[in-house]
């Protein structure tokens, strides 16, 4: 079926803001992961959920990131109160079906903080 | 914790030339698996090989391959006859077998082609 889909693509807040992203994954797929990336690095782990389950929270960087996923399909990773800090782009990937271990990534949401 | 390290932050290739990208990391564990994942400019994140850890014979993918070396803890992308769409920076990546199911990422390495 389709990939996986994140949205929106871009967003610019303004610091003190709360935003929300949102990622829909392969259809049928029973994990998810959140990673965050910054200019010039490699992804970092955030948050995982297999079904609607949060199984791994270890990466969320502060009590300000929430993320969801309440019938097991969409996800939305929320940041409240944003800072310059939180700038970065926010990958989701998916996996499931015959090889479990590979994960497949959204195109990411673009995060900039003024 | 697992740490995966890329050495080399930018490398460059002439067209229809072999170019290695070079990987290390660190585990305690035995089982597991390596990734090389590729990132073109519009940022979606392509898986290109992945190694199973239990497996003594080295991935490959058409032009991609992999020298896969446990005792070391290397695992090197050799990329043959470079093309223009091989652009792109690439990332080396690990996932326990069991257990976590996130990716360690390294901080990648920035492939250029020459034409």
């Amino acid at each position: 079926g389709a990939g996986v889909s994140q949205s929106p693509r871009y967003k610019v807040a303004k610091r003190g803001q709360d935003v929300a992203l949102r990622c829909d994954p392969i259809s049928g797929h029973v994990s998810l992961f959140w990673y965050q990336q910054a200019l010039g690095q490699g992804p970092e782990f955030l948050t995982y959920f297999q079904n609607e389950a949060q199984l791994d929270k270890s990466g969320l960087p502060s009590d300000r990131f929430f993320a969801e996923r309440p019938e097991g399909s969409v996800s939305t990773l929320k940041i409240q109160r944003t800072q310059q800090e939180d700038s970065a782009v926010y990958l989701c990937a998916s996996s499931n079906g015959e090889n479990q271990e590979t994960q497949y990534f959204g195109p990411g949401t673009r995060l900039l903080v003024l | 914790a697992q740490t995966v390290t890329q050495s080399q932050p930018e490398m460059s290739v002439q067209e229809a030339e072999t170019v290695t990208l070079s990987c290390t990391y660190d585990t305690s564990e035995s089982d597991y698996y390596l990734f090389w994942y590729k990132q073109p400019p519009s940022r979606q994140m392509i898986l290109v090989i992945r190694q199973e850890a239990y497996k003594q014979q080295n991935a490959t993918e058409n032009r991609f391959s992999v020298n896969f070396q446990k005792a070391a803890k290397s695992f090197s992308l050799k990329i043959s006859d470079s093309q223009l769409g091989d652009a792109a920076m690439y990332f080396c990546a690990y996932r326990d077998y069991q257990g976590a199911q996130k990716l360690v990422f390294g901080q990648g390495t920035r492939l250029t082609i020459n034409p």
